[in-house]
């Protein structure tokens, strides 16, 4: 499968907590992204990290990359009620100059108030 | 406000009657793509496009046609659906760079019966 990875699958916490959610992928990147859907709507771009980058921040996300493990982790602090919904990772291999984003399968949040 | 439309939001159709899903853009971006999101499978590229009259194909393009005739279009032509073409379409458009994530519309659900 070309997709990638994505732990837990499922993960329920009260507003307040922080949530962690695990993406790995397959093939070298040249940026791997997040994304947020909430139920059937469509993808909100969160945050995009570059290969050569290994952390980053934007507002209460914090992305980490590591490229020898092909791994990332989206860490959203202080969570709210609002931030109910699924999370992917995409990965941008840049081969063939396609543009293909591979997605993982995603991770489905619920902050309970 | 910068965004991609597309339309319809839902359809429901039968077997082998043509449609055509409306993609629009009006950030002047020059990459556009069409996937499509199913249980278990996750999102699954069908179609893209670097440029006006720039098209190709992605993973699953059988059934499937797009056209590129204009910068800000980019339509997703089912000739002949069939019922295994049910599913839930994104088309998302990027700057040629790609370096700052994908817009994507807010989805089209389509059943085909």
């Amino acid at each position: 499968s070309q997709q990638g990875e994505e732990d837990p699958q499922a993960l329920s916490i009260q507003e307040g907590e922080n949530a962690t959610m695990n993406c790995s992928y397959k093939t070298s990147i040249n940026n791997l992204q997040w994304y947020r859907q909430n139920s059937g709507r469509g993808l909100v771009h969160l945050i995009l990290i570059r290969s050569n980058e290994r952390e980053k921040h934007s507002g209460r996300l914090r992305v980490t990359l590591d490229t020898s493990k092909k791994s990332s982790s989206l860490l959203i602090t202080a969570s709210r009620a609002a931030d109910t919904a699924s999370y992917f990772c995409a990965s941008d291999h840049g081969s063939s100059n396609t543009g293909k984003l591979i997605f993982g399968q995603g991770t489905t949040l619920q902050v309970k108030p | 406000e910068a965004q991609v439309t597309q339309n319809p939001r839902y359809l429901i159709t039968v077997t082998g009657k043509k449609l055509t899903v409306t993609c629009s853009q009006n950030m002047n971006h020059e990459y556009m793509s069409w996937y499509r999101q199913d249980p278990g499978l996750g999102l699954r590229q069908i179609y893209y496009s670097m440029n006006v009259e720039v098209t190709d194909k992605g993973d699953v393009p059988e059934g499937y046609k797009v056209s590129r005739k204009e910068k800000r279009n980019f339509p997703l032509i089912l000739e002949s659906p069939s019922p295994n073409q049910t599913s839930l379409y994104f088309c998302a458009s990027s700057p040629y760079d790609r370096d700052n994530g994908y817009t994507f519309g807010s989805g089209t659900r389509l059943t085909v019966v």
